[in-house]
């Protein structure tokens, strides 16, 4: 059984366009994020949602939307993409945060972006 | 300064060798500390925590200096499965929420 999965594994698409990018995990974990990786590999935290609720917003531009529709669903909806949002995007879950030792981080397997 | 900081190598080493990685960390307060190890075109996928008074798993070893700050990967006698990049991850806690921070990530090819 996929712990934590995404659709789709590769999106290619237009300059200007609305995308979707869905995850989901079957953990009964409470917090789940979404994570950028770029070009050079850095890996840098979008969002987290502690069941459903929105704790973590870093400085990513408004065009990116995150839903959680339920704790095991965190979406990430993208408008007017522009070139340099391609990357790979993870989503991950992670047990309930105020836990100190149950905050291993499980990893979807990346959605790869190309944005043309 | 970088909250994370990481040679990001690549380290090139023979099959049998010893490699160390450090991370070094600007939160003083960080709490929780982990190695993740990604493979090539795949997620990160978490290869040990560091606890205060270091330990060990098989031939990994991990250490934690919280008044350098920084934490280290030390593996023994590497295998060629051991080339991936290794990322040092560090949590801070702040209002019952951690905010984790992932190095850049250090490459290791370990080579026959």
């Amino acid at each position: 059984d996929t712990a934590v999965s995404q659709t789709p594994k590769y999106l290619v698409t237009q300059m200007g366009n609305d995308k979707s990018i869905k995850c989901e995990q079957n953990l009964g974990h409470d917090t789940m994020y979404w994570y950028k990786q770029d070009s050079k590999k850095f890996l840098k935290i979008m969002f987290s949602y502690n069941n459903k609720e929105l704790i973590i917003n870093e400085t990513v531009p408004n065009r990116f939307s995150p839903k959680s529709p339920d704790k095991a669903h965190l979406n990430l909806h993208i408008n007017s993409l522009e070139l340099g949002d391609s990357a790979v995007y993870f989503c991950a879950s992670s047990q309930g945060v105020a836990r100190v030792n149950y905050n291993e981080q499980f990893f979807g397997p990346g959605t790869r972006l190309t944005v043309l | 300064r970088k909250e994370v900081e990481q040679d990001p190598g690549p380290f090139n080493v023979p099959e049998g060798a010893t490699v160390a990685f450090n991370c070094t960390y600007s939160n003083s307060a960080s709490q929780s500390f982990f190695w993740y190890r990604q493979d090539c075109r795949k997620e990160p996928k978490l290869l040990m925590s560091v606890y205060s008074s270091g330990n060990e798993d098989g031939r990994f070893t991990a250490q934690l200096n919280r008044a350098s700050q920084y934490i280290s990967l030390l593996i023994r006698d590497s295998k060629l499965s051991d080339s991936a990049t290794y990322l040092c991850v560090v949590n801070f806690y702040s209002g019952g929420y951690q905010k984790v921070t992932f190095g850049i990530g250090t490459k290791l090819q370990v080579i026959p």
